[in-house]
């Protein structure tokens, strides 16, 4: 079946720090993979994707590598800022299903303390 | 572009009582999740729609939860009769199209739901 472990949280850092939540996954077919980020009162918003082996996304500064080897797709940030804090969530779509939603982590707490 | 609406943002309801939620998808997405995310875990998928017909409602408990898309729009879900369990926050989601490239999720603000 389809699904995603992800590092567990809470991780607090301090500005400027570097960032990683590992994600790893399952899937019986060709996924495509996702990190969605939760503002404090807001809705969940995708932050980058990645749809095919090898390819990297890559938004605001965070970056994740499809890893078919290690069934990976850790998420990185050189330097974070306060407003990075959030709860980011690694998930995966397996479309050969016929479907498209999307299977989730649990989520990690990001705090980034000045 | 206005977003994913949902209401009620909050909801509190006793046991074996039912609720409803409703949700308006971004103009012109043909496709509408349902997603309900329990404390401390990842959204799980209860019903997708394409349009007004189901694609996918194997994780949603029939026996007390029902949804509809009516006019492939709107959408509600309900829950006949709560159990305590059910306290989460449901999200709806929609994509322009589950079949094309351009099958990214936007998702709504959510609705609470207590159960006491």
């Amino acid at each position: 079946g389809n699904s995603v472990t992800q590092m567990e949280g809470p991780v607090t850092l301090s500005e400027e720090a570097f960032l990683t939540i590992n994600c790893t996954y399952t899937a019986t077919g060709y996924p495509s993979l996702f990190w969605y980020v939760q503002y404090p009162g807001e809705g969940l918003q995708l932050l980058l994707k990645a749809t095919k082996a090898d390819d990297k996304g890559s938004n605001k500064g965070f970056e994740a590598t499809y890893r078919k080897e290690t069934t990976s797709f850790h998420l990185e940030k050189g330097s974070v800022q306060v407003s990075d804090s959030a709860v980011y969530f690694c998930a995966l779509s397996d479309r050969q299903t016929g479907a498209n939603n999307l299977f989730f982590g649990t989520g990690t707490r990001l705090t980034v303390i000045p | 572009e206005a977003g994913v609406a949902q209401s009620p943002r909050y909801k509190i309801i006793e046991k074996r009582q039912s609720v409803a939620f409703w949700c308006n998808p971004i103009s012109g997405h043909a496709t509408l999740y349902w997603y309900q995310q329990i404390l401390g875990q990842g959204p799980k998928l209860l019903i997708q729609f394409q349009n007004n017909g189901v694609v996918d409602d194997s994780q949603l408990p029939k026996d007390r939860f029902s949804a509809e898309r009516l006019k492939g729009v709107d959408s509600t879900l309900k829950i006949q009769p709560a159990k305590l369990e059910d306290s989460a926050v449901y999200l709806c989601a929609s994509s322009l199209d589950q079949g094309s490239a351009s099958y990214e999720q936007y998702f709504g603000p959510g609705t609470r739901l207590t159960v006491t």
